[in-house]
């Protein structure tokens, strides 16, 4: 089955860098995604990983994927108090026919200036 | 990019009473559009998936008479929550695929609608 989960809170200082760690159950995945939600605002895309890769880097922001443990990572480099907000992970299944994406239960990420 | 558009972002309503929330694809066609629940502090957990000109599909749980969705055109999909309940308070978002620009199954949100029951 389906099942997706991260931690639930992160707090850093400004200008560390935060990494925020999901796991996920399915090993048919085919992609992994991280979305940002600020309060009382809808899901900002940051990235997504194909299954078949291990690393994506997209200016601040780099995602590890091990697949054989099923462990999805986010980096944020220098971390700003902006990057205050819940990260989601959220994964795509192959051949469900549903093509919606699983969420995970979101990461509260906290920046202390 | 894609930008898709969700009205309205809140609504308090009296208990009883019927509430539709509308989520527009501005510069795509959608042929799929995705409805999320969210109660605060958790996440978000898929309701149904609306089909344009087609029943929606419904997750184990939710009630299809209760929350109505209709998927009349490629750029707009609605969900009215029926006869509401202070129980049926949350935040709602709904989500698509720009199915032509898209391998990587990258769902657009808008912005969430909460809606508040008395």
């Amino acid at each position: 089955g389906e099942d997706v989960e991260q931690s639930l809170f992160l707090s850093v200082r400004e200008g560390d860098s935060s990494v925020i760690n999901c796991t996920y159950t399915d090993s048919s995945s085919t992609y992994l995604y991280w979305y940002k939600q600020e309060p009382g605002a809808g899901l900002q895309l940051l990235t997504y990983i194909f299954s078949n890769m291990d690393m994506k880097q997209d200016q601040r922001l780099t995602v590890l994927l091990n697949k054989k443990d099923k462990h999805l990572s986010l980096r944020i480099a220098d971390t700003q108090t902006g990057d205050s907000a819940i990260y989601f992970c959220a994964e795509s299944i192959r051949d469900t026919g549903r093509r919606a994406l699983t969420f995970g239960s979101g990461t509260r990420l906290q920046v202390q200036p | 990019g894609a930008v898709v558009s969700q009205h309205p972002s809140w609504v308090i309503c009296k208990s009883g009473t019927s509430v539709k929330i509308e989520c527009r694809s501005l510069d795509f066609q959608a042929t799929t559009m995705f409805w999320y629940r969210q109660f605060p502090k958790q996440s978000l957990m898929l309701m149904a998936t609306s089909n344009e000109g087609s029943k929606a599909t419904y997750e184990q749980g939710v009630e299809k008479d209760k929350f109505l969705i209709n998927h009349a055109s490629l750029t707009l999909s609605t969900l009215t929550v029926t006869s509401a309940h202070p129980e049926d308070s949350s935040f709602y978002i709904c989500s698509a695929r720009d199915g032509q620009a898209n391998g990587a199954n990258v769902l657009t949100f808008g912005a969430g609608s909460r809606l508040t029951v008395l």
